[in-house]
């Protein structure tokens, strides 16, 4: 049990342009999602925590306007990069879960912004 | 908030041999503490995890102890494989807040 999908798994864009992440619990019902950025050889970076239908908690440094993120409903929610610049090349990650504490990750994104 | 450190940053152990991992805590309030193993280009995958009213827990070559007074965790691997070899992340968490993740340990099992 616990699965979570995560797509597009891989998606190149040119900078400029906007990208949507879409993750989704397969098999329970996640109150809570978490987007998260991992650059290479590092830590997982929190980017927000979202609540089935209501506005996303964005973690400091973090531009909400940039990074917009839906959550709709208790399986699904998107994250969307807004004109993607260069930087904005990561590996994103969301995870789930239905008690806030244990969290179930996603197959990650990888995005390049050429 | 809760700061989580993490060490060593890269551990390599020969095949039979074991590893251990640590991290400390900075928030009391934290009580749930799991460890994930991220293998390269692929998502963590939770392998452990232990709350704060116990001080072990143990599954098969995988054991995590905590430390409460000290704010302490550690995560133990025995007889290490080379299918272990891989990054191991801890967090911790009071529940009411998001999982605060360490830096990561760079685990290489030479056979």
């Amino acid at each position: 049990g616990a699965v979570v999908s995560q797509h597009p798994s891989w998606v190149i864009c040119k900078s400029g342009t906007s990208v949507k992440i879409e993750c989704r619990s397969l098999d329970f019902q996640a109150t809570t999602m978490f987007w998260y950025r991992q650059f290479p050889k590092q830590s997982l970076m929190l980017m927000a925590t979202s609540n089935e239908g209501s506005k996303a908690t964005y973690e400091q440094g973090v531009e909400k306007d940039k990074f917009l993120i839906n959550h709709a409903s208790l399986t699904l929610s998107t994250l969307t990069v807004t004109s993607a610049h260069p930087e904005d090349s990561s590996f994103y990650i969301c995870s789930a879960s239905d008690d806030f504490k244990t969290q179930y990750f996603g197959p990650g994104t990888r995005l390049l912004v050429l | 908030g809760e700061n989580v450190e993490q060490h060593p940053s890269t551990l390599s152990v020969q095949e039979g041999d074991s590893a251990v991992i640590k991290c400390t805590y900075s928030d009391s309030a934290s009580n749930y503490f799991p460890w994930y193993k991220q293998e390269l280009g692929k998502r963590p995958q939770l392998i452990i995890d232990i709350r704060s009213n116990v001080g072990e827990k143990k599954d098969q070559r995988i054991a995590v102890t905590l430390n409460k007074t000290a704010k302490h965790f550690s995560l133990h691997i025995t007889e290490t494989q080379p299918e272990d070899s891989a990054v191991y992340f801890c967090a911790a968490s009071s529940g009411n807040t998001p999982l605060v993740f360490g830096k990561g340990t760079r685990l290489s099992v030479i056979a």
